[in-house]
Order: C-alpha cells, then structure tokens, then sequence
C-alpha cells in the first residue's frame, strides 16, 4: 500500500476554517484518497474521497494537488466536534481494498 | 437509522478466558471486517467476509477468530486472551470492496483482559 505522511497535529480556533495536508508522493494513478476521522472513544467516520478532482459533501472539501501528490481535507467552520483524529489514506485498485490507517492528525479546536 | 451495532461496549474477561464480540448491521452490507485499536495507535484490520467468504490479514494470530452466521451479524471469538489483547475492537460494513466504497464503523468494544 502507498504510504501517506501527516502532521502528527494540528491546532484550530472554533469557526475558524482548517487545512489538514496529507503527503502522498508515491500514490499510483489508481488510488483513491480517503479521509476518515475518529473522534474520541468512537469508532472511525468516513468524511470523503476522490480521485483526481476536488470534491466537496456536506462534512468537508477535498483538494487534491494536479500531480496528486498531495492533498488537504478542508472543514469549513471548526467546531468543538471536529476534534478527533484525521486519517489520510490510500485505496488501490491492485491490493485487497482494505483500510490501511496511518498515524493521523490529531486536530485541537479551541473554543 | 441504520447503523453498525456492537456489544458490549465494554468488556472485561480474564487472561486465557474465551470471549466473544458481537457485531450487528442494519445497512444489508456484504462485507463485515474487524479492527483491533490498540491504546494510541491507529486501527488495524484483523479479517473480513465477504459474504460468506472469510479473508483472515497474514499477520492477525490464530488467537483470533471470526464467524458470520448471517448477512447481519458477526462474531469475533478471542480463544485465549492474553494481556496483549487489551484494546478496542472495531466492526466495521461495506456494500462491497470497490476501492472507492466508503466503510461504516460500529462504537467498538473495549475489550480489559484481567
């Protein structure tokens, strides 16, 4: 599986919009790039994919870079909810699909 | 709602004691896939099925072991907990395993082996 590199974490004021990079430089032309999250005591919580076009849903925009080596999951508006761990990771075509879940960024929103 | 569902969320069992984690989902989902989280670390996956069809990861111990009775439900079965097997379980549910499928992940169970 390719690897990803996160910032260990990340600090944020509530309301405030947040830029989590994910490094990603050996990511083949197949993979997908999720993020997922994990707030505290909870399981893990899909948040979005993509491919090669940036993508927005209602948790979050993703911008992948044009050479999609990197990418930034993007919230909006932090609030005291979004604190949890963030988790960058990449699906391939040729490997068994599964979830591979790297280190994460653990993200602080401060009221 | 649909959801993943496990219990219990908490479960204490003694070293060597057989225990068992259940899972339950109301998403119709083909594929069921456990994760063992240990303290501060990231989830690692354990197995899956897909459908009927089990997939055990290389490195998951024999110490570990799953059942899938049915679309709904599935078990992990730990044979002989040892202390390292502390750690939260996580079940989690795909419709299928296209590389662009999101997965749905339960509560967990935390799982103390004294």
């Amino acid at each position: 599986d390719a690897k990803t590199t996160q910032p260990n974490s990340m600090e944020s004021n509530e309301e405030e919009p947040v830029h989590l990079p994910c490094n990603h430089s050996t990511i083949s032309g197949t993979d997908y790039i999720h993020w997922y999250r994990q707030l505290p005591s909870q399981g893990p919580e899909y948040v979005i994919h993509g491919l090669t076009s940036n993508v927005n849903n209602r948790m979050a925009s993703l911008a992948i870079a044009e050479d999609r080596k990197s990418s930034t999951l993007i919230l909006h508006r932090a609030t005291l909810r979004d604190a949890a761990v963030y988790y960058c990771i990449l699906r391939d075509k040729g490997g068994s699909e599964k979830l591979v879940f790297g280190k994460g960024t653990k993200l602080t929103v401060n009221p | 709602d649909a959801m993943v569902i496990q219990n219990p969320r908490y479960q204490v069992t003694q070293f060597g004691k057989p225990v068992t984690l259940s899972c339950s989902q109301t998403l119709n989902h083909n594929v069921m896939y456990w994760y063992q989280q240990k303290s501060s670390q990231a989830p690692k996956l354990l197995f899956h099925y897909y459908d009927k069809d089990f997939n055990n990861e290389a490195d998951t111990p024999d110490n570990f072991q799953s059942r899938r009775p049915n679309t709904s439900f599935c078990f992990l079965d730990i044979r002989s907990p040892g202390l390292g097997d502390a750690a939260m379980y996580l079940c989690a549910t795909s419709r299928d395993m296209g590389q662009g499928r999101e997965q749905y992940f339960g509560p967990g169970t935390r799982l103390t082996v004294t």
